[in-house]
């Protein structure tokens, strides 16, 4: 069966630190991948998507940044965070080429920047 | 332009008593129609699907949504709430081959013992 981690689960940064999120998908080949960010109260925004190796779509310009270095690994960096950045990430995949598949969501980061 | 709406924000629910969250959508073909549930910090657990055929469908935890084409809705059903299903529950619109989905903002979920 398909399984998504993603790390760490929570993450206190100060501004203008660099940030890491990974995230791997595990028992499926060629996934699409996603980065949500979710606001305190609020719903949920996509920040990119990605549908193969290198292939970065970005929803929102903002100071993050994704990249796809492996089939099933998915990471959202920034050089420099806000405290704007803080929120709720959620990675997620689905099976590429299909609109009819759901996506599955890791259990999410929560990143506090002070 | 693809939507999805839920139009309440927040519910509240006795135990046992019967619950249903409303989900609008707008989209120009036939959508591929999901709802999610979110207990708080955990990620998006996937509760029933829709794709085509019976508007019906069923889900887990003993949640069915129905599609209805004329009113463009995916209403989530439940008979009798349990103090577990307290949680926020998001509607979402998945289109073209799969890498556009369309989330509602929405709705918090509150069972009163």
């Amino acid at each position: 069966s398909q399984t998504i981690h993603q790390w760490p689960a929570t993450l206190v940064q100060p501004v203008g630190s660099p940030l890491s999120l990974e995230c791997t998908v595990e028992g499926t080949s060629n996934p699409n991948l996603y980065w949500y960010r979710q606001a305190a109260g609020r719903g949920l925004q996509l920040l990119f998507y990605s549908v193969g190796i290198g292939q970065i779509s970005s929803e929102v310009p903002q100071n993050l940044s994704a990249s796809r270095p492996q089939d099933r690994q998915f990471i959202l960096s920034s050089k420099k965070l806000l405290l704007s950045d803080s929120g709720f990430y959620l990675c997620a995949w689905s099976v590429e080429g299909r609109g009819n598949s759901p996506l599955h969501f890791g259990n999410g980061t929560r990143l506090t920047v002070t | 332009a693809q939507s999805v709406t839920q139009p309440d924000i927040h519910i509240t629910v006795s135990e046992g008593a019967s619950l249903e969250l409303r989900c609008n959508y707008s989209y120009g073909a036939t959508p591929y129609l999901f709802w999610y549930v979110q207990s708080p910090g955990q990620g998006l657990q996937l509760l029933l699907k829709y794709f085509s055929g019976d508007t019906l469908v069923q889900g887990i935890k003993g949640f069915e949504a129905e599609f209805k084409r004329s009113q463009s809705s995916f209403n989530l059903r439940k008979p009798s709430v349990h103090w577990s299903d307290a949680a926020e529950y998001f509607c979402a619109v998945g289109a073209g081959t799969g890498n556009q989905f369309y989330f509602g903002t929405g709705t918090s979920l509150t069972v009163i013992p």
